[in-house]
């Protein structure tokens, strides 16, 4: 199947600084990725849904200044984490559609934030 | 509007048991798409199944089965001779399938599986 990596997997940040995640699908091009975040020991809450070459689109609740999402091109979406606080710590996990209507998304390996 | 019910959040067996997960579902379109995935530990997810609202043929694969019952709006995953391994959490999950774009997964609450040796 295709394949969608995240970097960092891992990433201690300090209070008040940045963290920008990045999301690539390797092998197909990305019409529409999604962004997810989980709390522990919880489900995966759908933040956000971008598309390349225009906004993204945010779930009620999440704040677009606070999360910012890139989708710059076919094959990468960024998601920035700004002014990272200690309750924006959490495992955020993107996926990607190949747009094909099959109901077909494949999935990062996740990347798990750590705000000090 | 879409929800995915686990009821289930937590089950214990012992090793060589039978287990069900439980995934009750809810939505307005008639194409969709309802999956089951494996989150271990580490966090990645793993892709188990992906099933279209116009297939209910059951499946399986290996130690693994699925009941698809449209009548009951039910996708229920099951363990044969469980072992320590399968120890993770299942989520079960639905898209619409309408948007030519791609459709988010709305994701049930998990079920945390506990396999004992």
């Amino acid at each position: 199947g295709a394949v969608v990596s995240q970097h960092p997997s891992r990433v201690i940040c300090k209070s008040g600084t940045s963290v920008k995640i990045e999301c690539r699908s390797l092998d197909f091009q990305a019409t529409t990725m999604f962004w997810y975040r989980q709390f522990p020991k919880q489900s995966l809450m759908l933040m956000a849904t971008s598309n390349e070459g225009s906004k993204a689109t945010y779930e009620q609740g999440v704040e677009k200044d606070k999360f910012l999402i890139n989708h710059a091109s076919l094959t990468l979406s960024t998601l920035t984490v700004t002014s990272a606080h200690p309750e924006d710590s959490s495992f955020y996990i993107c996926s990607a559609s190949q747009g094909a209507n099959t109901g077909e998304l494949f999935f990062g390996e996740g990347s798990r934030l750590t705000v000090l | 509007a879409q929800k995915v019910t686990q009821a289930q959040t937590e089950i214990s067996v012992v090793e060589k048991e039978d287990v069900t997960l439980d995934c009750v579902y809810e939505t307005r379109d008639t194409t969709y798409y309802l999956f089951w995935y494996k989150q271990p530990p580490s966090g990645e997810l793993v892709f188990l199944i992906r099933r279209n609202s116009f297939d209910e043929q059951n499946e399986i694969s290996g130690r693994y089965s699925w009941n698809f019952q449209k009548s009951t709006s039910s996708f229920n995953f099951t363990i044969t001779a469980s072992q320590v391994v399968d120890s993770a959490v299942y989520f079960c999950a639905l898209s619409e399938g309408t948007n030519q774009a791609g459709t988010a997964l709305i994701f049930g609450k998990g079920t945390t599986l506990s396999v004992s040796s």
